[in-house]
Parts: C-alpha cells; structure tokens; sequence
C-alpha cells in the first residue's frame, strides 16, 4: 500500500523563479494538504483541495497556487520565489470521512533551496 | 486564532529514564488533537489522534493524554530509537487545517 509520494525530493531555484512541486496521496484518500515547514519550525498550513477545488487557505501570499487531479494527485506551485521560501514543502492526505478531524498522512517532502 | 505551545524544544533523556512532554493549545471548538514523530529529513509520522478530555491512547511505550487546555507525551522506559522530533497538532471548529506547535527534539542517550 503506497503512501503519500512527493517528486522532486530536492531542488535548488534562483530567487524569482518559478517551481512546481507534485504530490500523489495515499490509496483511498481523496483530500489532498500542503505544509510549508521552515528549519526548527512545525509545519505552516498552505491550502487544502478536494474534489479539485481549493477548501480552505492559510496565510500564504497569491504566489503560492495549487491544483488538484480527477486521479486526486496535486500540485504546489510557487512564482517569484524568494530566499524566505526555502524550506520543507510537505503534502498530507485524508479521506473525506471525519473531514475536520481525519489523521493527515504525510509525504516525506520536497526541499525547496531558493539562492 | 488558533495556538499550540510545545514544552520543553529539547529533551535529552537516557535509555529507560521515562518522562513527559507537553502540549498547551488554544483551539477554538476543538474537533481532534493530533501527535506526530518526526524524524530527520522526512515527514511526519502519525500516532495518535484525542478527540475529548479524559481520554488517552496507547503505542508500545508512549501514552498520549488529553485536558481541556494540554495534552501529554508520555514515554515509558525509551530507547534510542525513540530519538526524534514529537510534534503536537489541533484541529477546531470549522478548520480543516491543522495548527502545528513547534516540536520537542527528543534525544535518547544509550
């Protein structure tokens, strides 16, 4: 049983480039969730999808946009990178069942370096 | 908004030395309080998920247990292999989000 798998697993960019990062949830799991973790921080809520529309927000300027697949797989895209992006970029998914208190199943992340 | 305060950031503990750690948390209508390990370069793992004050859940040497303003980590006898970084989670109200605490780096010394 696969769990959460994210690509790339590393990445270097030059501040104001643009990066995609992608994600493909647990089998079964329809809500996918993206974390930003900074080093020696818990992880910081970006947005969530389900049924390919972005649920709620976190306090994330607009450059930060995602999308999500039929097949429930997602993307994080971040344009204009700047050095304060660098960090663990972490994806989380659910099942829609118990949708406010479902365990999130996390992937082992992409490290962003932004230079 | 929503607060989760973990205490203390480090721990240094020696094999069997057993020992708690803490969560405080404001969350508006808590709907389920969450604890992860996580250990370096990966992402967190699930362990325990505490829906109401009073209850507790078990795994091998940890308990996890819920008030109405903390939860506790309890570890019993660790190992080295404990050594990670625990890290408290809530979910209230409307959210679907998670609100994190920082992380207690657990270090256990053989």
């Amino acid at each position: 049983d696969a769990g959460v798998t994210q690509s790339p697993t590393h990445l270097i960019k030059t501040r104001g480039q643009q990066v995609t990062l992608r994600c493909s949830p647990k089998s079964g799991h329809d809500t996918v969730s993206w974390y930003q973790q900074a080093l020696g921080q818990g992880p910081q809520f970006i947005f969530q999808y389900y049924e390919e529309e972005e649920r709620q927000r976190g306090n994330f300027p607009d450059r930060f946009s995602g999308h999500q697949f039929p097949n429930y797989s997602s993307e994080l895209n971040v344009n204009a990178l700047l050095l304060g992006d660098s960090a663990l970029y972490l994806c989380a998914s659910s099942a829609r069942q118990g949708i406010y208190n479902s365990p999130l199943h996390f992937g082992n992340g992409t490290r962003l370096t932004v230079t | 908004e929503d607060q989760v305060t973990q205490s203390p950031e480090a721990l240094r503990l020696q094999e069997g030395e057993s020992s708690s750690l803490n969560c405080s948390y404001t969350v508006s209508g808590l709907r389920g309080l969450f604890w992860y390990r996580q250990d370096p370069g990966k992402g967190p793992e699930f362990l325990f998920t505490l829906y109401s004050a009073g209850e507790e859940k078990e795994k091998e040497r940890l308990k996890a247990t819920l008030t109405k303003k903390e939860s506790f980590l309890h570890i019993t006898a660790p190992k080295p292999e404990d050594s990670a970084t625990y890290l408290c989670a809530g979910s209230g109200g409307s959210n679907y989000k998670l609100t994190f605490g920082k992380g207690t780096l657990l270090t256990v010394n053989p």
